[in-house]
């Protein structure tokens, strides 16, 4: 998948479940991004991290959050504070010194949540 | 912080027509401006970019101009072919994050 890998590719949650979606690239980008995606819509920014144990806050982080313990790795919980949950959710990564403005993004194949 | 502003949000075009849509950005400080293809179901994929030191760029059938004083940016199809037909985004960069337009649906009729 490019370099970055995104898991499940389908979640079904239950109303008042936290659930963590997986995010993984091997590409050696020191930042990445997750995005999320409601339909007809275009992309949201929800979380950014430029450095490992770094981390900002996007336009709508509210009821989610975020771990970077590894370059490798940035997931995604999603909390039962997150009242509308049901989206597709999308985590990118940019490489070189981690400014997007140089490379620009790579994108992983998404995560469709589902709150049952 | 940046917003980008993108029309329009649907476009239907006839195959060997031209495509244009067109953005625009609040952030003077912005300096690259990428545009992505996104396929129903599928990840967004980078099909050009533009930095603000260049006024036009093309690749194939795939133009992209940038106007730094109106601070605007389009993208420019020509020949349409039915694999155009997705949903583009446009973007702008702020502050080592990329801010992404609604998006269009581009739909090319046979």
């Amino acid at each position: 998948d490019g370099g970055i890998t995104q898991s499940p590719k389908y979640l079904f949650r239950k109303e008042g479940q936290n659930v963590t979606l997986s995010c993984e690239q091997n590409l050696n980008h020191d930042a990445m991004y997750w995005y999320r995606q409601d339909p007809g819509q275009g992309l949201r920014l929800i979380y950014y991290s430029q450095i490992v144990n770094d981390f900002q806050k996007g336009d709508i982080a509210e009821g989610y959050s975020v771990s970077r313990e590894k370059k490798e790795s940035f997931p995604l919980t999603v909390t039962s504070a997150q009242k509308n949950p049901t989206a597709f959710y999308l985590c990118a990564s940019s490489g070189g010194t981690g400014d997007p403005t140089n490379y620009g993004y790579t994108f992983g194949s998404g995560t469709r949540l589902t709150v049952v | 912080g940046e917003n980008v502003e993108q029309h329009p949000s649907t476009l239907s075009v006839q195959e060997g027509d031209s495509a244009v849509i067109k953005c625009t950005y609040s952030d003077s400080a912005s300096n690259y401006f990428p545009w992505y293809k996104q396929e129903l179901g599928k990840r967004p994929q980078l099909i050009i970019d533009i930095r603000s030191n260049v006024g036009e760029k093309k690749d194939q059938r795939i133009a992209v101009t940038l106007n730094k004083t109106a601070k605007h940016f389009s993208l420019h199809i020509t020949e349409t072919q039915p694999e155009d037909s997705a949903v583009y985004f446009c973007a702008g960069s702020s502050a080592s994050k990329i801010i992404f337009g609604s998006g269009t649906r581009l739909s090319i009729r046979p």
